[in-house]
C-alpha cells in the first residue's frame, strides 16, 4: 500500500488565489521530503527541498515567495502555490525516504488547474 | 550537474514481447532506482538496487547495477496491456547528496493486444 500519501489528487482554482498541497508519510518519519514539478511527457523536475523545522532549500530558478513550502512535522510537508497562474497549472509530486540515501516513495501527485 | 541518458524515449511492442531499456550517466551512483508511472499518477517503485553487478528479479522485471557504477538497465519479459506506461530510472549519488535523486528521460511504453 502507498506509504505517501499526497492530497487533493486534483484542483482547480481561479487565477490569483492560493492553493495548499499536503504530503503525508504514513507509516514512518521523515526529517526531509522532496517537491517535484512535471509536464506532460516530461521527466520529474526538482522544485524544493523540505527540511523538518527549518527553511526548504529551492532548486535555482523556483520563487520560494511563489511556492511556500511548510514541514511542521516529521510526517507532513505542505506546498502553497499563492498567487497562483495559468503557467502554474502542472502536475505536482511529492517524495519522501524511509531512510537517507535509499529509495523514494512518491505521492500520487496532484493535478492543479489555474482557470 | 548529474544527468541520467535514458534510451528509449518510446517502444510500441506486441504483448508477450519482450522489453529492454537503460540508463547510463557520466557519474558514478551508489544507487540505481526503477520506476514506473502511470497517467495521472506519481511513479510507483519497481525495482531498487544497491550493488554494483547486482541483479535483481521482481516477477517479469529483471534489473541491473552496472558493474562501473555509471549505468543500469531494465527488462520486462513477455509484455501484457498493463505494462503500458512510462518508466524512469533514477539514481542517487553520494551520501553528501542529501538523498536527491537523478532521474532519466522517461520511456514511454505502449502494448498492443
Amino acid at each position: 500500500g502507498a506509504v505517501v500519501s499526497q492530497h487533493p489528487s486534483r484542483v482547480i482554482c481561479k487565477s490569483g488565489t492560493s492553493v495548499k498541497i499536503e504530503c503525508r508519510s504514513l507509516d514512518f518519519q521523515a526529517t526531509t521530503m522532496f517537491w517535484y514539478r512535471q509536464f506532460p511527457k516530461q521527466s520529474l523536475m526538482l522544485m524544493a527541498t523540505s527540511n523538518e523545522g527549518s527553511k526548504a532549500t529551492y532548486e535555482q530558478g523556483v520563487e520560494k515567495d511563489k511556492f511556500l513550502i511548510n514541514h511542521a512535522s516529521l510526517t507532513l510537508s505542505t506546498l502553497t502555490v499563492t498567487s497562483a497562474h495559468p503557467e502554474d497549472s502542472s502536475f505536482y509530486i511529492c517524495s519522501a525516504h524511509r531512510q537517507a540515501n535509499t529509495e523514494a516513495f512518491f505521492g500520487q501527485g496532484t493535478r492543479l488547474t489555474v482557470v | 550537474g548529474q544527468q541520467l541518458n535514458q534510451s528509449p524515449q518510446s517502444m510500441f511492442i506486441q504483448e508477450g514481447e519482450d522489453v529492454s531499456m537503460n540508463c547510463t550517466s557520466s557519474s558514478i551512483f551508489n544507487t540505481w532506482l526503477w520506476y514506473k508511472q502511470d497517467p495521472g499518477e506519481g511513479p510507483v517503485l519497481l525495482i531498487a538496487l544497491y550493488k554494483a553487478g547486482e541483479l535483481t528479479s521482481n516477477g517479469r522485471l529483471t534489473a541491473q547495477f552496472g558493474i562501473t557504477r555509471k549505468d543500469s538497465f531494465l527488462n520486462i519479459s513477455a509484455s501484457i496491456p498493463s505494462d503500458v506506461g512510462i518508466y524512469f530510472c533514477a539514481g542517487l549519488g553520494e551520501e553528501t547528496s542529501g538523498s536527491r535523486l537523478t532521474f532519466g528521460e522517461g520511456t514511454q511504453l505502449t502494448v498492443n493486444p
